[in-house]
């Protein structure tokens, strides 16, 4: 079973490019979201979405895109990046909204320049 | 409104002492509480959790927890420490509302684990 896969696993931007971070669920779960994980913050929502064709935005969604056109799939893309989304990304997903018993991917760590 | 604090940032024990990693809440509903483990350079894995029904929460590895309403917590323990236990770990509320910008989900800061032979 693969779970929650992540690409890549590391990525290294100069500031102002953009990229997409992949995130694809084999557990046919309607939830997935995908959060950033900063030292001493714990981690904090981007965006998330309850089904094919529905996202919504979480704590932290300024230069971040999702959009959600298969069950399976994910991604999350960065407009133009910052220093200051240098970060642990992670995508999560579940059976259903609101259960809490969420998957992660093994994250992806990406620095900006 | 949800929030969750963790109160250690670091504990550290010795292997085979007990492990208390303490967590206190602030939900407006009646709240779900989860506990996650995130070993180094891996993504989080549900520990345990507690939905309303046992007070006493019995999860993986040895782990449990306690709901404890009078008190707005929900510690986690386990009575002999191992070197594998060495992690981090994250105390999380849920109220089951639907929206909002937390995604129903509020995760503490983390408290993180060393295991000392």
């Amino acid at each position: 079973n693969a779970g929650v896969t992540q690409t890549p696993k590391f990525q290294v931007l100069k500031t102002g490019q953009s990229m997409t971070l992949q995130c694809a669920q084999d557990m046919n779960h309607e939830y997935m979201s995908w959060y950033r994980q900063d030292p001493g913050m714990g981690l904090r929502l981007i965006h998330y979405s309850v089904g094919a064709g529905i996202t919504d935005q979480g704590e932290v969604p300024n230069g971040y895109n999702v959009s959600r056109s298969t069950t399976e799939d994910f991604p999350l893309r960065l407009l133009s990046a910052a220093p200051s989304q240098t970060s642990v990304y992670f995508c999560a997903s579940s059976y259903a909204f609101g259960t809490g018993e969420l998957f992660f991917g093994e994250g992806s760590r990406l620095t900006v320049l | 409104a949800q929030s969750v604090t963790q109160l250690d940032s670091h504990v550290s024990v010795s292997e085979g002492t007990p492990v208390l990693l303490r967590c206190n809440y602030s939900s407006s509903y009646s709240p779900s509480l989860f506990w996650y483990v995130q070993h180094p350079n891996k993504g989080l894995q549900l520990l345990l959790k507690y939905t309303s029904a046992a007070t006493l929460v019995k999860g993986i590895n040895g782990f449990e927890a306690e709901f404890k309403k009078s008190e707005t917590s929900f510690h986690l323990t386990k009575p002999s420490a191992h070197m594998s236990d060495a992690a981090e770990y994250f105390c999380v509320v849920s109220d089951g509302r639907y929206g909002g910008s937390q995604g129903n989900l509020i995760f503490g800061k983390g408290t993180k684990l060393s295991v000392k032979p």
